[in-house]
């Protein structure tokens, strides 16, 4: 069964606390992304990866870090340096002749 | 610098009528051009592409969306709504050579009326 998985569903966390989202593609694409989404906004890039070991910033990537060091997986994590860390985050990967993005089900993060 | 605006941020439809959503975007290239929908508190799904082929480009669900160049407009339509279409609807423009960066309008929120 292909896709993308993102644990957990929801998340809650005290201020100042570091946290790590996971995302997860059986797909065998190179590219991943990490999209954060406030209500009655669209998606804005947090980090993305062209290929393992290598990710570049985003829009929006103050207060976040991500790691690559497998094709598959493409953890978020969400320091206490973000200053409103409350949001929906969508993880997405891309591959093929017209890269489209594959999205995951996507986390909401709470953070009191 | 590519974008795309969404011209309704809510479009309100009665089940059998059409669905019209509007989208134009700005490309210094020849872009893809995509739309995705999203039900609440889920993923983004693929509804359609264009990637230089076909103008007319049919998708899932009975949706389908023209690519007008001289307008720079890429409208998704389906000719008769169902409950289940309810749902927010992004467009999105990817320029192909440059990573493939992808850009997202501000979404539409469609509703459907019995």
């Amino acid at each position: 069964d292909g896709g993308i998985t993102q644990s957990p569903k929801y998340l809650f966390r005290k201020e100042g606390q570091n946290v790590t989202l996971s995302c997860e593609q059986n797909l065998n694409h190179d590219a991943m992304y990490w999209y954060r989404q406030d209500p009655g906004q669209g998606l804005r890039l947090i980090y993305y990866s062209q290929i393992v070991n290598d990710f570049q910033k985003g829009d929006i990537a103050e207060g976040y870090s991500v790691s690559r060091e497998k094709k598959e997986s493409f953890p978020l994590t969400v320091t206490s340096a973000q200053k409103n860390p409350t949001a929906f985050y969508l993880c997405a990967s891309a591959g093929g002749a017209t890269y489209e993005q594959y999205f995951g089900p996507g986390t909401r993060l709470t953070v009191t | 610098a590519q974008s795309v605006t969404q011209l309704d941020s809510h479009v309100s439809v009665s089940e059998g009528t059409p669905v019209l959503l509007r989208c134009n975007y700005s490309s210094s290239y020849s872009p893809s051009l995509f739309w995705y929908v999203q039900h609440p508190n889920k993923g983004l799904q693929l509804l359609l592409k264009y990637t230089s082929a076909a103008t007319l480009v049919k998708g899932i669900n009975g949706f389908e969306a023209e690519f007008k160049k001289s307008e720079t407009s890429f409208h998704l339509t389906k000719p008769s709504a169902h409950m289940s279409d309810a749902a927010e609807y992004f467009c999105v423009v990817s320029d192909p050579y440059n990573n493939n960066d992808m850009r997202f309008g501000a979404g539409t929120r469609l509703t459907v009326k019995p």
